[in-house]
């Protein structure tokens, strides 16, 4: 079946980065979008990036621009996502969550999305 | 940056009771690009409809969304005790994709 599997959770100090993988399984790789979706402590959902199925084009909210970067292992179907210049306001679970329809492009719900993965911003 | 609100914050209801959920956005839905996520604690969000009405693979037919333009929601037509969680509306069809607030059902 189609699964998505995250890293496990991080404790980062302030101003260090973290770097979260996850890995696809169940699906042909390259021809799905993947987004990343974080949720802080009693928050709702947040949308963060998007990579599209080569790796080749990624667009990220205007808010982690310049802090966030998208990456894809093809050779082992996995995504990456770095946060640098973590604060506090950092500490939060991630998703990364697939696009469910490659013929709509970028433009498609999310389905499945993977566990989540904490990372913790504290000094 | 297209804003979804949603009403209300909590829904107090019972088992086999109807739901509603609104969602409101700030200007219009592409294509309707419109989606609803159930979110449990300690679980991955899972996707209940997209495209406003289109229910998503294995999702049970008491689930329905409705809506166009600037006005969506979704209708669970009676509840079941595994029902009570948060729901998320979502709008994917512009960047930056956006979620609203959440709308959570207890019991």
């Amino acid at each position: 079946q189609v699964q998505l599997v995250q890293s496990g959770a991080e404790v980062k100090k302030p101003g260090a980065s973290v770097k979260v993988s996850c890995k696809a399984s169940g699906y042909t790789f390259s021809n799905y979008y993947m987004h990343w979706v974080r949720q802080a402590p009693g928050q709702g959902l947040e949308w963060m990036a998007i990579i599209n199925p080569s790796g080749s084009s990624t667009s990220y909210s205007s808010k982690f621009q310049g802090r966030v970067t998208v990456t894809t292992d093809t050779s082992t179907s996995t995504v990456y996502m770095d946060l640098d210049s973590l604060t506090s306001d950092d500490t939060a679970v991630y998703y990364c969550a697939r696009g469910i329809d490659p013929a709509r492009g970028s433009y498609t719900a999310f389905d499945p999305w993977g566990q989540g993965t904490l990372v913790t911003v504290s000094s | 940056d297209i804003v979804l609100t949603q009403s209300p914050g909590t829904l107090s209801l019972s088992p086999g009771e109807r739901a509603t959920l609104s969602c409101r956005a700030s200007q219009s839905v592409y294509t309707n690009y419109l989606a609803w996520y159930q979110h449990k604690p300690g679980q991955a969000p899972r996707l209940l409809i997209y495209a406003t009405s289109s229910r998503a693979t294995g999702i049970p037919d008491r689930f329905s969304g409705s809506g166009s333009g600037t006005d969506f929601t979704l209708t669970i037509s009676r509840l079941e005790p595994e029902d009570f969680a948060v729901y998320y509306c979502q709008q994917y069809g512009a960047s930056p994709r956006t979620f609203g607030q959440g709308t959570k059902v207890e019991i």
